[in-house]
């Protein structure tokens, strides 16, 4: 089983801030096959990013991903008040097919 | 724009049978091209993929959970089912049913959620 290990655990920024957000898998991961999401209480997950950087359908353009192999950054370029939430990344393929990441909570600073 | 909805009770009975569907909205099950995904989140927690089935009926499950899922697709109604057998009180979470894309590689639509605590 691979597991996404993310850090930091918490993340403390102010707005405008840029924030960067990580993902080590145990085990190499297919670019290909990288997710990212984001959950606000009380919602369900939002994609954000798939297939490592590519951006999903109406995901602003401050929002990145970059990675390959077991090491995967979610970067937010300037923070914006509503980006404050949890994010998530999540693999998929190896047994259990899909795995996600304990979750990097951003915070207001 | 595709639309997923969960329903089914909110308790369950410890050793009982959770039982919850997923109707899909904007979109065909049957017209394949996707995996229809069980996913949990227990209380203040990450979240944990339990299974899929395909339209055709093919399912793959979690192995942490296998032993105790069934995941059933009704195209007619299209709807898909999740029934997970002999719940404790560790199966109480936030039940979201999911579609994996066309790469079937990540999650990009999402029902609400529902609540199921299993309690006596």
């Amino acid at each position: 089983e691979i597991v996404l290990t993310q850090s930091p655990g918490t993340l403390s920024l102010s707005p405008g801030e840029r924030a960067t957000l990580s993902c080590r898998a145990s085990q190499s991961v297919s670019s290909s096959y990288l997710a990212w999401y984001q959950q606000k209480p009380g919602q369900a997950p939002r994609l954000l990013i798939y297939g490592a950087s590519s951006r999903a359908t109406g995901i602003p353009d401050r929002f990145s991903g970059s990675g390959s192999g077991t090491d995967f950054t979610l970067t937010i370029s300037r923070l914006e008040p509503e980006d404050f939430a949890v994010y998530y990344c999540q693999q998929y393929g190896s047994s259990p097919q899909y795995t996600f990441g304990q979750g990097t909570k951003l915070e207001i600073k | 724009q595709v639309q997923l909805q969960e329903s089914g009770p909110g308790l369950v009975k410890p050793s009982q049978t959770l039982s919850l569907t997923c109707t899909v909205s904007g979109g065909s099950i049957s017209s394949g091209g996707y995996y229809w995904s069980w996913i949990r989140q227990h209380p203040g927690k990450g979240l944990e993929w339990i299974g899929y089935i395909y339209y055709s009926g093919s399912t793959y499950y979690n192995p942490s959970l296998k032993s105790r899922v069934t995941i059933s697709v009704d195209t007619s109604k299209n709807q898909f089912s999740l029934k997970l057998s002999s719940v404790t009180a560790a199966d109480t979470a936030v039940y979201y049913c999911a579609r994996a894309g066309e790469d079937y590689s990540n999650f990009d639509y999402w029902g609400q959620g529902t609540l199921v605590t299993v309690s006596s």
